[in-house]
């Protein structure tokens, strides 16, 4: 069974800085996706960024990036310039491709990031 | 809009009653989920569903009933035998592709009065 490891239960920032929340997964699996979700205050899930395994390149998307480091099985997320808006809890997620195309996803349990103003 | 509706937004439940909670979805994603969202303790499978008239049990499922007549409707049902139920439910889904990740819906905040 795949778990995922989120060590930091609570971050802060400051605004316009940069904070990388960490993630660690554990698997045998050599296909599979890795991802970043977003849940602010409304509890509204958002997906952040995704990664795929057989990718050596890390994703990016505006101001969020990853650092994904298979052979260390690590997925970190750096938020740059933080914004006020990024103040949620924050999932990593795996998501292995499984026999009938069912994609079984673990979550982490989350860090909650608090961007000070 | 394409999205997931979920309903109702709060719902209270006496002991020994059966609730259910509500998902549609307009996505016409074939794959349904259902999660359970506690303190502290990440999300949580309750069932999920790939087609039609088919569904599975995820990895706490006992207390939980599902069915899926429609692509569009995958409603949840917390029975008696749920212990603790008072929790935070969150319905997804996706279209079969690995790479696209969930669609979630807005959640029911489920408590036991």
């Amino acid at each position: 069974a795949q778990t995922v490891t989120q060590s930091q239960p609570e971050m802060s920032v400051q605004e316009a800085e940069t904070v990388t929340l960490s993630c660690t997964y554990d698997t045998s699996e050599s296909n599979y996706y890795l991802f970043w979700y977003k849940q602010p205050p409304s509890r509204q899930m958002i997906l952040v960024i995704r990664q795929e395994a057989y990718k050596q390149q890390n994703a990016t998307e505006n101001r969020f990036s990853v650092n994904f480091q298979k052979a260390a099985k690590s997925f970190s997320l750096k938020i740059s310039d933080s914004q006020l808006g990024d103040t949620a809890m924050y999932f990593c997620a795996f998501m292995k491709w499984g026999s009938g195309g069912y994609q079984k996803v673990t979550f982490g349990t989350g860090t909650k990031l608090q961007v000070i103003p | 809009d394409g999205g997931i509706t979920q309903s109702p937004k709060y719902l209270f439940r006496k002991e020994g009653q059966n609730v259910t909670l509500s998902c549609e979805q307009n996505l016409n994603h074939d794959a349904m989920y259902w999660y359970r969202q506690d303190p502290g303790q990440g999300l949580r499978l309750i069932y999920y569903s790939q087609i039609v008239n088919d569904f599975q049990k995820g990895d706490i499922a006992e207390g939980y009933s599902v069915s899926r007549e429609k692509k569009e409707s995958f409603p949840l049902t917390v029975t008696s035998a749920q212990k603790n139920p008072t929790a935070f439910y969150l319905c997804a889904s996706n279209q079969g592709a690995p790479n696209y990740g969930y669609t979630f819906g807005s959640g029911t905040r489920l408590t036991v009065v």
